[in-house]
């Protein structure tokens, strides 16, 4: 399979716990994005790496959410003292450097109970 | 403001009829245009980009861009049960992906 891959594809927690998502990009791509989808909305940004930098994150991210992609592969996303209002599906999706279309993953679902 | 508009919807059409989806954008500076397709429970499939003002066919699908009027939209030809799906509208000003809150289309056999 050469597309995106995102592990686990569910996850059920309690409230205060961290959470730790992972992203494998398609493995020429360089840019790697990562989006918070709730039911009826489309995908809300909310950072983006470029290689190993990470380029731009949303505003509106809290600070307990952080990602790193330490050697330009691989992603994590990690949640800190999840809060109901986390849960949602994880979208991460990736491109190629000077081709605007991206491809996403399965998402992961967290749900925070 | 980048902002993306979308009818939520829902659309219906019969099986074989011409589907047309809309979308709005606001920011002028947006350069990338594309459509995603979203099942029930699964991520968004890329259908069709478009950076050109204009049309842009591909099989069924027909995307149109209109940069002056800031509106771009998709067109289902012989429209399929198996097309009964939310489309996601998403705009590109930059770095950054902005989506609207997608149209759900219901194709009756």
């Amino acid at each position: 399979d050469t597309g995106v891959s995102q592990d686990p594809r569910h996850k059920i927690t309690k409230r205060g716990q961290n959470v730790t998502f992972r992203c494998d990009p398609i493995s020429e791509h360089n840019r790697l994005y990562w989006y918070r989808q709730t039911l009826g909305q489309g995908p809300e940004f909310l950072t983006y790496f470029q290689n190993e930098a990470q380029l731009e994150k949303s505003r509106l991210l809290s600070d307990r959410f952080s990602a790193e992609r330490p050697k330009g592969s691989f992603s994590t996303l990690e949640i800190q003292r999840t809060e109901q209002g986390d849960s949602a599906m994880y979208l991460c999706a990736s491109s190629l450097d000077g081709v605007h279309e991206q491809y996403f993953g399965p998402g992961t679902r967290l749900t925070v109970t | 403001q980048k902002e993306v508009e979308q009818n939520s919807g829902p659309l219906s059409v019969p099986e074989g009829a011409i589907a047309s989806l809309n979308c709005t954008y606001s920011d002028r500076g947006s350069q990338s245009f594309f459509w995603y397709r979203q099942y029930s429970g699964k991520s968004p499939e890329l259908i069709m980009f478009i950076y050109s003002n204009g049309d842009k066919e591909d099989g069924r699908f027909t995307a149109q861009l209109n940069k002056a009027s800031q509106y771009v939209s998709l067109l289902i030809r012989d429209s399929q049960p198996s097309d009964s799906a939310t489309y996601l509208c998403a705009v590109k000003p930059g770095n950054q992906f902005y989506f609207g809150t997608g149209t759900s289309l219901t194709v009756i056999p």
